[in-house]
């Protein structure tokens, strides 16, 4: 599966729209991308996936590069309760690397 | 309610001693998994099982067994713990491709 490359950390104001960025220039054709976020130590939670469109749901959006190199994470208006680890996967099967995420900091 | 249930939530136990880590899920899923998670190295996957009695190995299996006897129960077994093997383990479970679910987290302590 290809490899992701996300910044470390992000902070965001409560009420703003966070965009949180993926590097995946490796990607191949079968290949999705999927975002999960971790709150604390809770198990992982699954925000959003897609192939090559842009796809939005009631949690967040999905903004695939026309090259499919890069995505970005919309979450539109950023709460207290969305700081958490997300994580950025690119993979075709079951299995996913979730890699060391983003560390995104929702303040007042 | 679906869910992905795993017991127990905390273990604090000592070397060498025999432990099952229990995961169950309500979804008739087929696909299920186990993570570990550490400090600084993320979620790395031990073992996975895409049916009943099909079982394989993730990046970590050393130290650890699971079954599949049944499709909604895969438990992770520790037969001889060691304290490498402290950590907080997450069950997983899917159907097809869709999107994992992850159950709340064994926090593991192994002294």
């Amino acid at each position: 599966d290809a490899k992701t490359t996300q910044p470390t950390s992000m902070d965001c104001a409560e009420g703003r729209a966070a965009n949180l960025p993926c590097n995946h220039s490796t990607i191949s054709g079968n290949e999705y991308v999927y975002w999960y976020r971790q709150i604390h130590s809770q198990g992982p939670q699954y925000i959003i996936h897609g192939l090559k469109n842009n796809e939005t749901n009631e949690m967040a959006s999905l903004i695939i590069t026309e090259d499919r190199k890069s995505s970005t994470l919309i979450l539109p208006h950023a709460t207290l309760r969305d700081t958490a680890v997300y994580y950025c996967i690119v993979a075709s099967g079951y299995a996913l690397n979730f890699g060391k995420g983003t560390s995104l900091l929702v303040t007042p | 309610e679906a869910q992905v249930t795993q017991n127990p939530r905390y273990l604090i136990t000592v070397t060498g001693k025999k432990l099952t880590v229990t995961c169950s899920q309500n979804m008739n899923h087929e696909y299920m998994s186990w993570y570990r998670q550490d400090p600084g190295l993320g979620l790395r996957q031990i073992y996975y099982s895409m049916n009943v009695e099909v079982t394989d190995k993730g990046d970590v299996p050393e130290g650890y067994k699971v079954s599949r006897k049944e499709k909604r129960n895969f438990p992770l077994i520790l037969e001889s713990p060691s304290p490498n093997q402290t950590s907080l383990y997450f069950c997983a479970s899917s159907y097809r491709r869709s999107p994992l679910h992850f159950g709340n987290g064994t926090r593991l302590t192994v002294t």
